[in-house]
């Protein structure tokens, strides 16, 4: 077990709300990533943050949003749910801003939030 | 832009068989992770494989990169119920962004 937790575990809305996702790095990471993993697919990469700046992003609009607090947790927030917005929301952190291929700079995901948009 | 292809998409294998997952990529592989995710759960960290030709073992999981063909195997021996559920792996972008680009992954039964 990694020490990335993610809050809350299920969370049903409906379209149209907005929502808010929340992740705890594991101890000692500054560099957290998200991403969005549909029924039966891969994940797929959301954006990261280093240092509460984002620095790099998928392929998702500006709807998705994202925070890093000094204190290197995250928060992704969702506009404007969708339907296709439904998918299990993953988490993962790495202790620093080397590649990810670095050794001890591994990336590790947290258990997710499984997202019911209705 | 770059995809990851695994194969075979599920696996019924019976308990002390041996197999194999392949990820091949559509363009060169700078380096590779290996998860394991259970249904509906978070992905847990198998290995990562940084260059062309390294091998890596772990208990009875070993996972090899080939550069020049693109692509890493994942290979279980003597398997476990344990070891069921879904493999997936995750080719580095290019930059540092923390981005991995993810196969569909392989869905694995063992049975008793």
């Amino acid at each position: 077990e990694t020490g990335v937790t993610q809050s809350p575990t299920h969370l049903i809305k409906t379209r149209g709300q907005q929502v808010t996702l929340r992740c705890s790095s594991q101890s000692g990471h500054n560099t957290v990533s998200w991403y969005q993993q549909a029924l039966g697919q891969g994940p797929q990469f959301i954006f990261q943050y280093y240092r509460e700046e984002e620095n790099g992003r998928g392929n998702f609009p500006p709807r998705f949003s994202g925070l890093q607090f000094p204190n290197y947790s995250s928060e992704l927030n969702v506009n404007a749910l969708e339907l296709d917005d439904s998918a299990l929301y993953l988490c993962a952190s790495r202790p620093g801003w080397g590649g990810l291929l670095s050794r001890r700079n591994e990336q590790f995901f947290g258990p997710g939030t499984r997202l019911t948009v209705l | 832009s770059q995809e990851l292809e695994q194969s075979p998409q599920s696996l019924i294998v019976q308990e002390g068989k041996n197999l194999t997952i392949n990820c091949t990529s559509s363009k060169t592989l700078y380096g590779l992770y290996w998860y394991k995710q259970k249904y509906g759960e978070g992905l847990i960290f198998l290995m990562m494989l940084q260059k062309g030709g390294e091998e890596k073992s772990h208990e009875k999981i070993t996972a090899k990169l080939d550069e020049k063909k693109q692509q890493s195997s994942l290979h279980i021996t003597a398997s476990q119920p344990s070891h069921a559920g879904i493999y997936l792996c995750g080719a580095v972008g290019s930059g540092n962004t923390g981005k991995l680009i993810f196969g569909q992954g392989t869905t694995l039964q063992v049975k008793p």
